[in-house]
């Protein structure tokens, strides 16, 4: 079955401007996490839904955002970009809220200029 | 609070070498452990997994044991390969979210 397909695969945006990225799940996965990956702090949880609500978010600021569909499909938006968001963006599906067993998908490569 | 501690790389090491990653951990409560792999360009690829204390998890000659007495849930193969060559990161999901360690970078040489 097809894996976690994530678009675009890469993105250059410019300070001050906002970007939205997509991540089709697994088909019957109901779960869908984001995580953004830089060198410097590694991989970082950004949050987490579940039929289309979300259940838990990490540790980063307002402009960061996201939403799920009913066809349990997710969208995470960046506002007002900074440098410092140029990141590997990596979405991760899973049947249930547990993540016993995450999927990824091949991330977005955001640069910010 | 919860965390992963990764060796840090890289571990260079030639074909048919062993192979060991060191990854320990701290964990409120009983979270399932994982490694995963990334290649270049990739995202992540569920390498193994184990669910309780003395699993021992595998997958592709890799072995794993979660070892609850010291914390500890090292990544080990006999003998590498140049295909090995790869970052691999020790994980842990003490709710619904994992943590991730540092990654360890391994090169595998002919």
């Amino acid at each position: 079955k097809a894996g976690v397909t994530q678009t675009p695969r890469y993105l250059i945006k410019t300070r001050g401007q906002q970007v939205t990225l997509s991540c089709s799940p697994i088909s019957g996965h109901r779960s869908v996490s984001w995580y953004q990956q830089t060198p410097g702090q590694g991989l970082q949880f950004l949050f987490e839904y579940f039929s289309e609500t979300q259940r838990n978010k990490g540790n980063f600021p307002g402009r960061f955002s996201g939403r799920q569909f009913s066809n349990s499909r997710s969208e995470m938006n960046v506002s007002t970009l900074e440098l410092g968001d140029s990141a590997l963006y990596l979405c991760a599906s899973s049947l249930t809220t547990t993540n016993t067993e995450a999927f990824f998908g091949q991330g977005t490569r955001l640069t910010v200029v | 609070g919860n965390s992963v501690t990764q060796m840090e790389g890289p571990v260079t090491l030639s074909e048919e070498a062993f192979l060991t990653i060191n990854c320990t951990y701290t964990a409120t409560g009983y979270p399932s452990l994982f490694w995963y792999v990334q290649y270049p360009g990739e995202g992540l690829q569920l390498l193994l997994k184990a669910t309780k204390a003395d699993d021992k998890g595998s997958n592709k000659g890799f072995e794993a044991t979660y070892r609850k007495e010291t914390t500890s849930f090292h990544l080990e193969k006999g003998s590498v390969q140049v295909s090995d060559s790869a970052v691999y990161f020790c994980a842990l999901n003490p709710a619904d979210k994992l943590i991730f360690g540092t990654g360890t970078r391994l090169q595998v040489f002919p």
